[in-house]
């Protein structure tokens, strides 16, 4: 039982390009959600998604895309990366929005 | 606008101190409140309190929601170099499944 897995661990991107980071979970959670956290301003909630099929924006979405395919999936796409998309980024599920919330270990992003 | 106010951003303590950390939480419709600590990585649930659970207790670390006023406070008592962390409060936007976290509180405990 893997529990909330993110991948990658770090990345480097420039400014303008584009990447996915990734997002898996393997306790059958039908939410899931992505955060960034950036120093002083806690986890600010970028989207989140409450089945296959179902998504929605949180506190801070511009700039990021998200689809739900799978149950196990969430995947965080970055259109064309900009400096300000400099955070640590953080995947969880949980059975709901308003219960225990699983985090995976977290995705270093740094945009040049 | 929901939001969740924590306080103080920040406290410095000694070894053996008891500390009580604060979480404001204004909500249309309440249904639980979450407690969280964070060291240097993801972070790990600590309690969750709702209008049946509104005291919880762990070891040295205990948790009160006032659900009236909707305030929270998260006690350590007999402080250790251990808990040195940054302890986050959230919950819920109200009607939604929207989960909003404070900003935390960062907690150094000194030897």
């Amino acid at each position: 039982n893997a529990g909330v897995t993110q991948t990658p661990k770090f990345q480097v991107l420039k400014t303008g390009q584009s990447m996915t980071l990734q997002c898996a979970q393997d306790m059958n959670h039908e939410y899931m959600s992505w955060y960034r956290q950036d120093p002083g301003m806690g986890l600010r909630l970028i989207h989140y998604s409450v089945g296959a099929g179902i998504t929605d924006q949180g506190e801070v979405p511009n700039g990021y895309n998200v689809s739900r395919s799978t149950t196990e999936d969430f995947p965080l796409r970055l259109l064309s990366a900009a400096p300000s998309q400099t955070s640590v980024y953080f995947c969880a599920s949980s059975t709901s929005g308003h219960n225990e919330q699983f985090f995976g270990p977290g995705t270093r992003l740094t945009v040049l | 606008e929901d939001k969740v106010v924590q306080s103080p951003l920040s406290l410095v303590v000694h070894e053996g101190d008891t500390v009580t950390l604060n979480c404001s939480y204004e909500v249309t419709n309440f249904r639980s409140l979450l407690w969280y600590k964070q060291e240097k990585k993801a972070p790990t649930f600590l309690f969750m309190l709702t209008s049946s659970g509104i005291e919880k207790k762990s070891g040295r670390l205990s948790s009160i929601l006032d659900k009236k006023e909707l305030f929270s406070i998260l006690n350590i008592t007999a402080t250790q170099t251990g808990d040195s962390a940054v302890y986050l409060c959230a919950g819920p936007q109200g009607g939604s499944e929207k989960l909003v976290f404070g900003k935390g509180t960062k907690l150094t405990v000194n030897p």
